[in-house]
């Protein structure tokens, strides 16, 4: 079974200061991992996924995530935020067939 | 490209009624999805279908709710009857296809948001 930990529900920075949210997964086969981004009163979009071709991976709106398999993890991070980076942030993982599965999300405010 | 479609948007109901919740997914897209999200218990998975076939049910809390999906481009989620503890937002996503191997991300539509009183 895939599950995915994302540390931290609320993370709040400084416009232009770096963003780094958090997810550590956990899966019995390779798994193929996710970012999405929700904005209020929308569905979830993504960001980027990672599906094995690359290690870092690049996404929209300048976010970037690494995929460590020592560490099981998938951090996503954005050199300077933007006050439009203001959203909640899905962490997912799927493996082989099974469904994807999503974490409990994180909160991020950007502060003037 | 219109994106996935549902409808409506915001669904007020007193309880014991039945709703019904639509979804359109994008033409082409073989797997359809339907999501909760709530505070609580954040994303869920009720149940998904693959080519109009329900392949994983589990995710519905109970008889109350059923989903069908009679032709590739329509598909409903019904609650009846309907209680109070069912009010969150309601997402249908779609994809090109779901199985091992597959990594097309999920295409969310904008939600229902339903409130039973």
């Amino acid at each position: 079974a895939q599950s995915v930990t994302q540390l931290g529900s609320h993370v709040s920075v400084s416009e232009g200061a770096l963003v780094l949210l958090r997810c550590n997964y956990s899966s019995s086969v390779p798994p193929y991992l996710f970012w999405y981004v929700q904005y209020p009163n929308q569905g979830l979009q993504l960001l980027l996924k990672y599906t094995s071709a690359a290690t870092l991976v690049k996404g929209i709106n300048g976010f970037e995530a690494e995929f460590k398999k020592s560490e099981t993890s998938f951090h996503l991070t954005k050199p300077s935020a933007h006050m439009s980076d203001a959203a909640e942030y899905f962490c997912a993982v799927k493996g082989g067939a099974q469904k994807l599965v999503f974490g409990q999300g994180t909160r991020l405010t950007i502060n003037p | 490209d219109a994106g996935v479609i549902q409808s409506p948007r915001h669904e007020v109901t007193e309880m014991g009624q039945e709703v019904t919740l639509r979804c359109k997914p994008i033409s082409g897209h073989n797997s359809l999805f339907w999501y909760r999200q709530t505070m609580m218990r954040g994303l869920e998975l009720l149940i998904y279908f693959n080519n109009n076939v329900p392949i994983d049910d589990s995710g519905m809390p109970e008889d109350r709710f059923s989903a069908k999906m009679p032709n590739a481009s329509f598909s409903t989620l019904k609650i009846q009857p309907s209680e109070p503890r069912d009010s969150a937002v309601y997402f249908c996503a779609s994809t090109p296809s779901f199985g091992a191997g597959a990594i097309q991300a999920l295409h969310f539509g904008n939600g229902t948001r339903l409130t039973v009183t």
